[in-house]
């Protein structure tokens, strides 16, 4: 089974500043993807990056970037410039051929951005 | 705006009650999802549908029926339930996986629908 890890239950930042959510996985799968989701208070889960293990550059969508580490394996994402929208919990889940439509959330972080 | 519909938004039931909660995608995805979320805790997969067959049932109790009528939309039928199944309950859709050469393949979710059990 994949194991995700979330070190931090809660995060703060400054607004217009950046901050790092932390996401290890343990896979044994050759070929996987990460998938970072953000759940404001509202309920919703919003998809809002991924990234594929044979991808060759880290990916980046708008302000959101992963800083993926392979060999480490993990897949931390990177908010720029943080606006108080920002405000919400943040889950990684890892995809892959062991867990095909199984997808599994790390514990989240709240992240907090203060004016 | 979401392009997965729940309904309803808010559900309050006794323990003797049947209800039921609807979701609606028109995305042409083959695959929906039934997750269930307790406050400050992760969504937890509750059951997968496949070309609106049952493919995936995370031993989830049988007071929890789910139905997939067609390819766009996904029941959960509710019966005694406990007051513990309090919770919120999240659909999503997405492509089948394996997925095709690049796609992403992300779960869309609904807004879902927070259920109080008296």
């Amino acid at each position: 089974a994949q194991k995700i890890t979330q070190t931090q239950p809660g995060m703060f930042v400054q607004e217009k500043e950046a901050v790092t959510l932390d996401c290890t996985y343990d896979t044994s799968d050759p070929s996987y993807g990460l998938f970072w989701y953000k759940q404001p208070s509202s309920g919703e889960m919003i998809f809002l990056i991924y990234q594929g293990s044979y991808d060759q550059q880290n990916a980046t969508e708008g302000r959101y970037s992963l800083n993926f580490q392979k060999a480490r394996k993990s897949a931390n994402l990177v908010i720029s410039a943080s606006q108080l929208g920002d405000s919400a919990m943040y889950f990684c889940a890892p995809d892959g051929e062991t867990s095909g439509s199984r997808l599994t959330f790390g514990e989240g972080t709240q992240l907090t951005v203060n004016p | 705006d979401t392009e997965v519909t729940q309904t309803p938004k808010h559900l309050v039931m006794g323990m003797t009650n049947k209800k039921s909660l609807k979701c609606e995608q028109h995305m042409g995805h083959r695959a929906m999802y039934w997750y269930k979320q307790k406050a400050k805790k992760p969504p937890e997969l509750m059951f997968v549908y496949s070309y609106e067959k049952l493919s995936i049932n995370e031993s989830v109790p049988s007071r929890f029926s789910p139905e997939c009528p067609n390819s766009s939309l996904l029941n959960l039928h509710l019966h005694a339930l406990q007051p513990e199944d309090s919770a919120l309950y999240l659909c999503a859709s997405s492509h089948l996986f394996p997925r095709e050469q690049g796609m992403t393949g992300e779960l869309f979710f609904g807004e879902g629908s927070r259920l109080t059990v008296l």
